[in-house]
């Protein structure tokens, strides 16, 4: 079956870089039919969308708005997985981070474990 | 962005009761909506898609619907393991939203 498995840090601080990996087995980081999110929660903004890749023909990649400038998502086709880099981050970004697969009319059916990531120096 | 509303914040059932919970949309999203159920610790699992499809694996006492805008996730015999805070997404436009979460609780 398919499944998610999440790597990074758990502590960053303030004004760097966050970075978080997530690992995808029983599908393709190319698959045509889905794409890759990263979603994060905290109490103070709930679940929250961050940006997505995927590939139809070639790759792209979205992004929220308030999140634009700051956020990358790409793709590793090597190692079937893809990644998350949040740029100058602040105590806000404090949240636990999701990649989750979303798979069309199903949406978001399958979730990686989650990183719970502190910024705090 | 389209607001997701979830009535109540909160609720507390006891084993077997009927339960209801709400999430409204700021504009249409047509059948476009999600259901996720989220244990404490976990990430959250999807229940309900397209408004009233029941994901493979899932309880049939899990069930959702539509009205407009307004649309129910329906627990028709609460369980000790259904405690856990639910969540409605819409996924009609971009970007992706959520509601805030419903916590159930058991009497």
């Amino acid at each position: 079956q398919v499944q998610l498995q999440q790597s990074g840090p758990g502590l960053v601080k303030p004004s760097q870089t966050l970075s978080l990996t997530c690992a995808i087995s029983g599908d393709s980081v190319s698959a045509n039919s889905v794409t890759w999110d990263w979603i994060r929660q905290s109490p103070s903004r709930g679940l929250e969308w961050l940006g997505r890749t995927g590939y139809t023909s070639r790759w792209f990649s979205d992004y929220a708005e308030p999140m634009r400038g700051r956020v990358n998502i790409n793709s590793d086709t090597t190692n079937n997985q893809v990644s998350l880099q949040l740029s100058s981050v602040t105590p806000e970004d404090t949240a636990v981070y999701y990649c989750a697969r979303k798979n069309g009319v199903f949406s978001f059916d399958i979730w990686g474990q989650g990183i719970m990531v502190t910024v705090s120096s | 962005d389209i607001q997701m509303t979830q009535s109540p914040s909160t609720l507390s059932a006891s084993v077997g009761d009927r339960v209801t919970i709400t999430c409204r949309a700021s504009q249409s999203i047509s059948d476009w909506l999600a259901w996720y159920q989220q244990k404490p610790g976990k990430a959250p699992k999807l229940l309900i898609f397209k408004a009233s499809s029941l994901e493979s694996g899932v309880p049939s006492r899990f069930s959702g619907s539509r009205s407009g805008i307004e649309f129910t996730l329906t627990i028709t015999s609460l369980q000790p393991d259904d405690l856990a805070t639910y969540y409605c997404q819409q996924y009609n436009s971009y970007p992706w939203t959520f509601g805030r979460g419903t916590k159930v609780e058991i009497k």
